[in-house]
């Protein structure tokens, strides 16, 4: 059974730039949340896909978007890119209807860095 | 509405000293109840988990945490804190929902002295 894995685990991006970052679910596992982790933070909730379509989303604005495709692997999209965008980006993935002790796997992130 | 807060963002104990790191939340459902470890530059790694099954919660690397409804707390324990436990912990609180979203503590950072 393989874990979620993200890449890529750092980059560095400037200002006003588009970035994505990429999410692998853990297997048969069918929706996957973003979560933003700013320095010295707990994580945020950004948003969620269930059947590629997302079905809840957190205080973050429009140019957060997300895909999931129907291999299950998503992927977070940021467009105009903010020195507050700095953060560690964590996915976690987990089968719809289970609950959330049951199986919610956080991925190691990916470290993005805006200069 | 669901929330976390974590008491201290910063503790020092002494190896061998009681660990103690405070959690209080607030939910208008029963909660589903984490912790979890950080350590630098990496992801977060599941300590424990209260599912209601059990109100003591035994997780990893000897730590425990206790769930009391009546003091919307579930702190974090551990008898003897050994240098490896260095790092940061965020307590965490789902909905019993299919949303499944997860509520963070804004984290303590834990010191351990030699």
């Amino acid at each position: 059974e393989t874990g979620v894995t993200q890449s890529p685990t750092h980059l560095i991006k400037t200002r006003g730039q588009q970035v994505t970052l990429r999410c692998s679910s853990q297997s048969g596992h069918n929706t996957v949340s973003w979560y933003q982790q700013a320095l010295g933070q707990g994580p945020q909730f950004i948003f969620q896909y269930y059947r590629e379509e997302e079905n809840g989303r957190g205080n973050f604005p429009p140019r957060f978007s997300g895909l999931q495709f129907p291999n299950y692997s998503s992927e977070l999209n940021v467009n105009a890119l903010e020195l507050d965008d700095s953060a560690l980006y964590l996915c976690a993935s987990w089968i719809w209807g289970q609950p959330a002790p049951y199986g919610y796997t956080f991925g190691s992130g990916t470290r993005l860095t805006v200069v | 509405a669901q929330s976390v807060t974590q008491l201290g963002s910063h503790v020092s104990v002494s190896e061998g000293a009681l660990v103690l790191l405070r959690c209080n939340y607030s939910s208008s459902v029963p909660p589903y109840l984490f912790w979890y470890v950080q350590y630098p530059n990496q992801g977060l790694q599941l300590l424990l988990k209260y599912t209601s099954a059990a109100t003591l919660v035994k997780g990893i690397n000897g730590f425990e945490a206790e769930f009391k409804k009546s003091e919307t707390s579930f702190h974090l324990t551990k008898p003897s804190a050994h240098m490896s436990d260095a790092a940061e912990y965020f307590c965490a609180v789902s909905v019993r929902d299919n949303f499944n979203k997860f509520y963070f503590g804004s984290g303590t950072k834990l010191n351990v002295k030699p």
